[in-house]
């Protein structure tokens, strides 16, 4: 069984709504986090990623995300999305005792209505 | 410009045959990952490769084979053997193993089974 969950399996919004994606991953100790996002026949691009400091991260097109380390949470979020942010997004652990792998959730795809 | 070369972009095979997905890179990186991504699992680690002459099984590595003979390359064989082959196939890389350190991906082979 996977060990990083994606809550939301498609989300639908219109454009300007707020946007907020659950990840949350069961491994305990030191991790890396971060988000990739896939646009319609496009490769993975990172968005953001958190490896230590500040909780807090912010990544490229105005997204960013929250560590909660006692919740084993990093969520996802964008105050006002736009039709382009329409695309899958992943969310990906990589955990010091997990050897060196990088595990995905299931992927969320977002819809933005314009 | 430096990254991951993912080829053929597009592959059928017949029933029965293996076939092999290329992954090359330029980017002087060390580790390198195998992931197949279907619709609604997110992406699956199938194999990856912290150093040459040396790979791990990922979650899902029955019917697959690789092998690590340069650090450039990481080829992936899809064997008879796999019950259901068809899917996206990705290849990433990262520029040290363990922590702090991000994934680049390729751009996908789609393989088919005809």
């Amino acid at each position: 069984a996977q060990s990083v969950s994606q809550h939301n399996h498609h989300v639908i919004l219109s454009e300007a709504a707020s946007l907020e994606l659950g990840c949350n991953y069961s491994y305990g100790g030191t991790v890396n986090l971060f988000w990739y996002v896939q646009y319609p026949g496009q490769h993975l691009q990172l968005l953001l990623k958190y490896f230590s400091g500040d909780p807090l991260v912010k990544g490229i097109k105005g997204f960013e995300a929250e560590f909660i380390k006692s919740k084993f949470s990093f969520n996802l979020r964008k105050p006002s999305v736009q039709w382009s942010d329409t695309a899958e997004y992943f969310c990906a652990v990589n955990a010091q005792n997990q050897g060196g792998k990088l595990i995905f959730g299931q992927g969320t795809e977002l819809s933005v209505k314009p | 410009d430096g990254g991951i070369t993912q080829s053929p972009k597009y592959l059928f095979r017949k029933e029965g045959q293996n076939v092999t997905l290329s992954c090359e890179q330029n980017l002087n990186h060390d580790a390198m990952y195998w992931y197949r991504q279907d619709p609604g699992q997110g992406l699956r680690l199938i194999y990856y490769s912290q150093i040459v002459n040396d790979f791990q099984k990922g979650d899902i590595a029955e019917g697959y084979s690789v092998s690590r003979e340069k650090k450039e390359s990481f080829p992936l064989t899809v064997t008879s053997a796999q019950k259901n082959p068809t899917a996206f196939y990705l290849c990433a890389s990262t520029t040290k193993t363990g922590m702090n350190t991000e994934a680049f991906f390729g751009q996908g082979t789609r393989l088919t089974v005809v």
